[in-house]
């Protein structure tokens, strides 16, 4: 089965501070990564799909990069703020199915 | 169209009891996943199906779980005589086929086996 990498597992920051976060993947085979944004009592959210190698999304304060070539992507945040305080999960295609990893869990402080 | 619903939110059960959970999917998205999330880990793969058809159910699932969509519309999943190990958040989500634009969660049901 796809082995779907994400470090740090949890992260405390405080309110201002910009983080970064990783997803790790096999480097063959590669068809599609997505990012999710799950707060507590919520409905994880899709945040991007990235395709390209070298791709980069920006919704907001969030940005991702994708090294297809190297198996990761990076998630940031920039100036984070309380609310941006969830759980993001990382997943790939395998057949018809995603696969997550374990996720990031970011508190941030105010 | 309100996105994806799931029903009960949170289900409070005796071990040996049977337990049905609902997913009320977008009702253009022919795909519809059942996935289950533990604490500290990410959602787990169970179940999928492409309008009324299953087409893939994890190794790892026990037989005590079943899924269906019979109209190719909402879905149920079922877990016969529950035990204290599948407490966790059932999740559902649909898709327009492969969800090249990702997935639609519902907000997920919590089983707690007592």
């Amino acid at each position: 089965i796809l082995n779907v990498e994400q470090s740090p597992q949890s992260l405390h920051v405080q309110e201002g501070d910009s983080t970064n976060f990783t997803c790790s993947f096999p480097s063959s085979n590669f068809y599609a990564l997505h990012w999710y944004r799950w707060e507590t009592a919520k409905s994880p959210e899709a945040l991007f799909v990235m395709t390209l190698n070298g791709d980069e999304k920006k919704k907001g304060q969030i940005s991702a990069t994708l090294n297809t070539k190297e198996g990761y992507s990076y998630l940031y945040i920039k100036g984070s703020q309380p609310e941006d305080s969830a759980t993001y999960l990382c997943a790939l295609p395998q057949g018809g199915k995603l696969i997550f990893g374990q996720g990031t869990e970011l508190s941030v402080k105010p | 169209d309100t996105g994806v619903s799931q029903n009960p939110r949170h289900k409070i059960t005796k071990r040996g009891q049977n337990v049905t959970f609902r997913c009320d999917p977008i009702s253009e998205h022919n795909r519809l996943y059942w996935y289950r999330q533990t604490l500290g880990q990410g959602p787990e793969f169970l179940t999928y199906f492409q309008n009324e058809a299953q087409l893939e159910k994890s190794r790892l699932l026990s037989d005590r779980f079943s899924a269906e969509r019979p109209k190719g519309s909402f879905s149920t999943l079922e877990i016969q005589r529950t035990e204290q190990g599948d407490s966790a958040m059932y999740l559902c989500a649909s898709s327009f086929w492969t969800g090249n634009y990702g997935y639609t969660f519902g907000s997920g049901t919590r089983l707690t086996v007592v």
